[in-house]
């Protein structure tokens, strides 16, 4: 199974506050998880990603938070900004390089 | 940061024609990509490219699909003909490696409306 799974699909915060975007997967070769966010009439871009041989990694107000056990890797957006709004999409790379995507979460950020 | 440029960035078209749409990628980067979206949900991979030649390619990507990118100018992906489910956006997007960790740049995107 190659699937990648985010939820919630959508997510509204309150600004300051923190907002939690999860993703799981299937695949046990996934090694490389990059999470892409995406404004509303532009392309996707990198954010931030992680390897498995971490559990955390951080950059500012983005941390993620990887267990290889359970397979699920969570994305933190501490004090929340308007302008964090946006989708934000978990994926996944195997042994073949490909890159799987999940289906996204739309995040709001409400002033 | 490195850019990619996508024309065009709005094409409406009658079903049956064709339309190529046309990326320009990051100057140094070696592996091209194509992606399709709808409606802002799941970026659905259409194919790679890299030395010419397509290096995988999903099943969306149907027989109408072509892609080629000749001396190195523009990366092009040509529908023919257009059907009505093929109103989408387009990304294209370039990487310098394969390898896990190379990060994928986008374009802002074609949006193609078949009518």
């Amino acid at each position: 199974q190659q699937q990648v799974r985010q939820s919630p699909q959508s997510l509204t915060v309150w600004e300051g506050e923190t907002a939690i975007l999860n993703c799981s997967y299937e695949d046990s070769t996934f090694n490389y998880f990059p999470w892409y966010q995406q404004f509303p009439g532009e392309g996707p871009a990198l954010l931030i990603s992680i390897r498995s041989v971490s559990d955390k990694k951080e950059d500012g107000r983005f941390t993620i938070f990887f267990n290889k056990r359970e397979k699920k890797l969570s994305l933190h957006i501490t004090d929340s900004q308007p302008g964090d709004s946006a989708t934000y999409f978990c994926a996944a790379s195997n042994s073949n390089y490909q890159l799987i995507w999940g289906s996204g979460t739309k995040l709001i950020i409400k002033p | 940061g490195p850019k990619v440029l996508q024309i065009p960035s709005h094409q409406i078209i009658d079903m049956g024609q064709m339309v190529t749409l046309n990326c320009d990628p990051v100057s140094n980067h070696l592996y091209f990509y194509w992606y399709k979206q709808i409606l802002g949900q799941q970026m659905e991979f259409l194919v790679n490219f890299y030395n010419g030649k397509v290096m995988e390619k999903s099943k969306l990507f149907k027989d109408q699909f072509s892609v080629e990118r000749p001396d190195g100018s523009y990366f092009t992906l040509k529908i023919q003909p257009t059907a009505l489910e093929d109103s989408a956006v387009y990304f294209c997007a370039s990487s310098l490696g394969r390898r896990a960790g190379n990060t994928l740049y986008f374009g802002e995107g074609s949006r193609l409306i078949v009518v």
